[in-house]
């Protein structure tokens, strides 16, 4: 069974500082590893996602994450935060054993961004 | 179509009535997926399709809730004699493999 864990429901930081959200996976099998963005009143976007590969993946507005193996981790960074980065931030995990499996979700993190 | 459509936006209905969330995927999509967001909690998984394949309906919280896919395309799903505890948003994503779903916005559910 794969499980996601997202360390910490709510994240604050302030503008122009480094941006860290914390995800840790559980998977029997090779995962890919998603993160997803919700910014208020609004659907899930995806950020980016690790299929294969590079283990360091970039995504759109300046986010990345890198794929450990050893440390069960795909933790999500930005260099310099802004404001427009406040929102909800998901990781998730599915396994590639079959053509389409089922996505499992973490908890979220809130992004906050200080002035 | 050009994203996954979700319909109604909202919908306020009485304790014990049923109601009906559409999803029309984006034309192609394989995949499936119904999703349930409760007030500050993560994404509940509910129910997926997969081509012709049965669906897999591990997530479904009941046997109120149902869900059916016609057509390998637009999808419904139904929760019979509503309880206070359905309300949340119900999220609707369609794909192809395991390369990231195109998530709707939504389906913001209230039971009064």
């Amino acid at each position: 069974a794969q499980s996601v864990t997202q360390l910490g429901s709510h994240v604050s930081v302030s503008e122009g500082a480094l941006v860290l959200l914390r995800c840790n996976y559980s998977s029997s099998v090779p995962p890919y590893l998603f993160w997803y963005v919700q910014y208020p009143n609004q659907g899930l976007q995806l950020l980016l996602k690790y299929t294969t590969g590079a283990t360091l993946v970039k995504g759109i507005n300046g986010f990345e994450a890198e794929f450990k193996k050893s440390e069960t981790s795909f933790h999500l960074t930005k260099p310099s935060a802004h404001m427009s980065d406040a929102a909800e931030y998901f990781c998730a995990v599915s396994d590639r054993v079959s053509s389409a499996s089922k996505i499992i979700f973490g908890s979220g993190t809130r992004l906050s961004i200080r002035p | 179509g050009a994203g996954v459509s979700q319909s109604p936006s909202n919908k306020v209905t009485e304790k014990g009535k049923d109601v009906e969330l559409r999803c029309d995927p984006i034309s192609g999509h394989t995949a499936l997926y119904w999703y349930r967001q409760s007030l500050g909690q993560g994404l509940e998984f509910l129910i997926y399709f997969q081509g012709n394949s049965a669906p897999d309906k591990s997530g479904l919280p009941s046997d109120r809730f149902s869900a059916e896919r016609t057509g390998g395309s637009v999808s419904t799903l139904t929760i019979q004699r509503t309880q206070q505890e359905d309300s949340a948003v119900y999220l609707c994503a369609g794909g192809q493999g395991n390369y990231g779903y195109t998530f709707g916005s939504g389906t913001r559910l209230t039971v009064v």
